[in-house]
């Protein structure tokens, strides 16, 4: 079963706008972590934004929150203020366990794209 | 700030060749992750290392191996090179304390070219 699940291939936004990238998860355990990275076309994987299984609150860095509801198991990063550097690929990735040590696992991933 | 170094960026091989991949982890941060993203793909993870020790491994192939060295910097070895491994592959490193104990920053990749 997947257990990241992201299930816009491709997104518009027009600039200064904001948009919602949606990501789904699925685990058993209680403590996990929850990711959101941004890979332009240039390759690079660029850490964004984090959110742990007890955080009371939703993240946020910067122009990035992250829409965590975990009862939907659903962890959706929110762009406010688009900008057109903001086109770039998005992954939505987990962390299972305790463990802060462990692998990601990475969802399919969502390609937005801002128009001007 | 320091960043993940990885070297080389771009490699080309032929079939049947061997490779090595070195990561050279951000200063005192002690997990050292490899990943492999193929074209079009998200990032599947390989193995890794939590003080020079391997911590974990995924999907990697037996003719694939790697270490963490004593100044925390690892190689990832690749031998009898098949087309099907060319990809973009990634080092990433954490650390186990401290305020960013839960970011795990990525390189810029190593693109290897299998023909």
């Amino acid at each position: 079963a997947q257990k990241i699940t992201q299930t816009q291939p491709g997104m518009f936004v027009q600039e200064k706008e904001a948009v919602t990238l949606d990501c789904t998860y699925d685990t058993s355990d209680p403590s996990y972590g929850l990711f959101w990275y941004k890979q332009p076309s240039s390759g690079e994987m660029i850490f964004l934004i984090y959110q742990g299984s007890y955080d009371q609150q939703n993240a946020t860095e910067g122009r990035y929150s992250l829409n965590f509801q975990k009862a939907r198991k659903s962890a959706n990063l929110v762009i406010s203020a688009s900008q057109l550097g903001d086109s770039a690929m998005y992954f939505c990735a987990m962390r299972e366990g305790g463990n802060q040590g462990g692998k990601l696992i990475f969802g399919q991933g969502t390609e937005l794209s801002v128009k001007p | 700030a320091a960043g993940v170094i990885q070297s080389p960026r771009h490699l080309i091989k032929e079939k049947r060749e061997t490779a090595t991949l070195k990561c050279y982890p951000i200063p005192r941060h002690d997990t050292v992750y490899w990943y492999q993203q193929g074209p079009g793909q998200d990032p599947q993870f390989l193995i890794s290392f939590y003080e020079k020790m391997q911590s974990d491994k995924g999907s990697i192939p037996d003719r694939f191996s790697a270490q963490q060295f004593s100044d925390y910097h690892s190689e990832l070895n690749m031998s009898s090179l098949e087309l099907g491994d060319s990809a973009l592959y990634f080092c990433a490193s954490s650390q186990a304390s401290g305020i960013h104990i839960n970011e795990q920053f990525f390189g810029p990749g190593t693109r290897l070219t299998v023909l």
